[in-house]
């Protein structure tokens, strides 16, 4: 079945440092992409989202690009902030029903110090 | 978008009891998505309520323990009955948009 799997945390950065979160993914179809962010105490929000090969979704200064080659979907940020700190999940969803069912990776909770 | 509002926020309940979570979409909705958070874990799909009939479960999940009731188009219910302490989690209930998932502020359960 489909499946996500997202690098382990807990990841510790100091401010203004690169981030990568790593995610693939494994499924059949053509799967849109996503990436939510859990700030401490809240609900889950949507950080971007690609829904075909080689779509790049940003915010906040956040990127991720869908790609296809090597079912990858990697999350960057070039210089991290204290406001950062979240745990942040990939997840997909097929192609026969976007935007509703979801499978989530692990999730990778980051730790940004001043 | 949709604005989702669960209730209660959290609880803290005795095991064998059940706890009924509520959760309001402020629009009209086929799908209804429920979903679970454990300790430290990612989240897990409970079932899928569909207005009108009755919600698919997903492996592992049963209507005994996890009731689901979708009365309206905006409105669903889910049911943890009996409790255990590992029911203990964060339970969201989430709305399919065109291209993305909107969810609640989740419930936070906690079970003594």
């Amino acid at each position: 079945g489909d499946s996500v799997t997202q690098m382990e945390g807990p990841v510790t950065l100091s401010e203004e440092a690169f981030l990568t979160i790593n995610c693939t993914y494994t499924a059949t179809g053509y799967p849109s992409l996503f990436w939510y962010v859990q700030y401490p105490g809240e609900g889950l929000q949507l950080l971007l989202k690609a829904t075909k090969a080689d779509d790049k979704g940003s915010n906040k200064g956040f990127e991720a690009t869908y790609r296809k080659e090597t079912t990858s979907f990697h999350l960057e940020k070039g210089s991290v902030q204290v406001s950062d700190s979240a745990v942040y999940f990939c997840a997909l969803s097929s192609r026969y029903n976007q935007g509703g069912k979801l499978i989530f990776g692990q999730g990778t909770e980051l730790s940004v110090k001043p | 978008s949709a604005v989702i509002s669960q209730k209660p926020s959290r609880d803290i309940c005795q095991r064998g009891t059940s706890l009924t979570i509520q959760c309001q979409v402020d629009s009209q909705v086929t799908m209804m998505f429920w979903y679970r958070q454990q300790p430290g874990q990612s989240l897990t799909l409970i079932a899928t309520a569909n207005q009108g009939s009755e919600a698919t479960y997903e492996s592992g999940f049963v209507i005994d323990k996890f009731p689901i009731s979708r009365p309206n188009l905006t409105f669903s219910t889910l049911t943890v009955s009996n409790m255990s302490p590992e029911d203990s989690s964060i339970y969201l209930c989430s709305v399919a948009g065109n291209t993305e998932a909107f969810f609640g502020q989740g419930t936070r359960l906690t079970v003594v």
